[in-house]
């Protein structure tokens, strides 16, 4: 089944600087990666989303880029504020299967 | 729109008791819904899929008779943990898709907490 791994565990960064995560799946038959932020006591909220026909994908300060030869994937949040403050989780799946796996989370700390 | 609630957000039962969450579709038809189950510090752990009108498929290590799940409508789906021990103390959470392909969204999750 579909293995993922989650680097780095933990992220501290200045307010204004960029942050990245990477993960990397197993499975080469997995199609759908997304990206989810969880704030303390509260369920995760996609923030973004790749599959595997494109290569990069944007939305204003948020990135992700895919390397499908390398089976990896990663996270790019830029000009970071305070609110971006959460855990971070990236998922590998089938687009059109029943499950994701997650990835093991990344707790990121904006430092002001 | 696509929004997933959660009934309790918290609740705290004695060793031995059974406690039912309800995950409901507020404003889409969810064929398919999810539970999962994240423990202090740690990921989401798929712990079974349930199709409207059919039984929950489970994760492997997953107890079915312990953890029931019953998704009697394409907006309601409820986990019931029978005989809770205080080792199921943890934070569960919901999810619901409206078809295969679509994402996932997410529902507040609720701290279930034996004593």
């Amino acid at each position: 089944g579909e293995n993922v791994e989650q680097h780095p565990s933990t992220l501290s960064v200045q307010e204004g600087d960029s942050a990245v995560i990477k993960c990397t799946y197993s499975d080469s038959a997995s199609n759908y990666f997304p990206w989810y932020k969880q704030e303390l006591g509260k369920g995760p909220q996609l923030i973004i989303d790749i599959r595997s026909n494109v290569g990069e994908k944007k939305d204003q300060r948020i990135a992700v880029t895919l390397n499908k030869t390398a089976k990896h994937f990663s996270l790019h949040i830029t000009e970071t504020q305070p609110e971006d403050s959460a855990v971070y989780f990236c998922a590998a799946g089938y687009s059109s299967a029943s499950k994701i796996i997650f990835g093991s989370g990344t707790r990121l700390s904006i430092r002001p | 729109g696509a929004v997933v609630s959660q009934h309790p957000s918290r609740v705290i039962c004695k060793s031995g008791t059974s406690v039912k969450i309800e995950c409901r579709s507020l404003d889409f038809q969810a064929t398919t819904m999810f539970w999962y189950r994240q423990f202090p510090k740690q990921s989401l752990m798929l712990m079974a899929t349930s199709n409207e009108g059919s039984k929950a498929t489970y994760e492997q290590g997953v107890e079915k008779d312990k953890f029931l799940i019953n998704h009697a409508s394409l907006t309601l789906s409820t986990l019931t943990v029978t005989s809770a021990h205080p080792e199921d103390s943890s934070f569960y959470i919901c999810s619901a898709r409206i078809r295969p392909g679509d994402e996932q969204y997410f529902g507040p999750g609720t701290r279930l907490t034996v004593t």
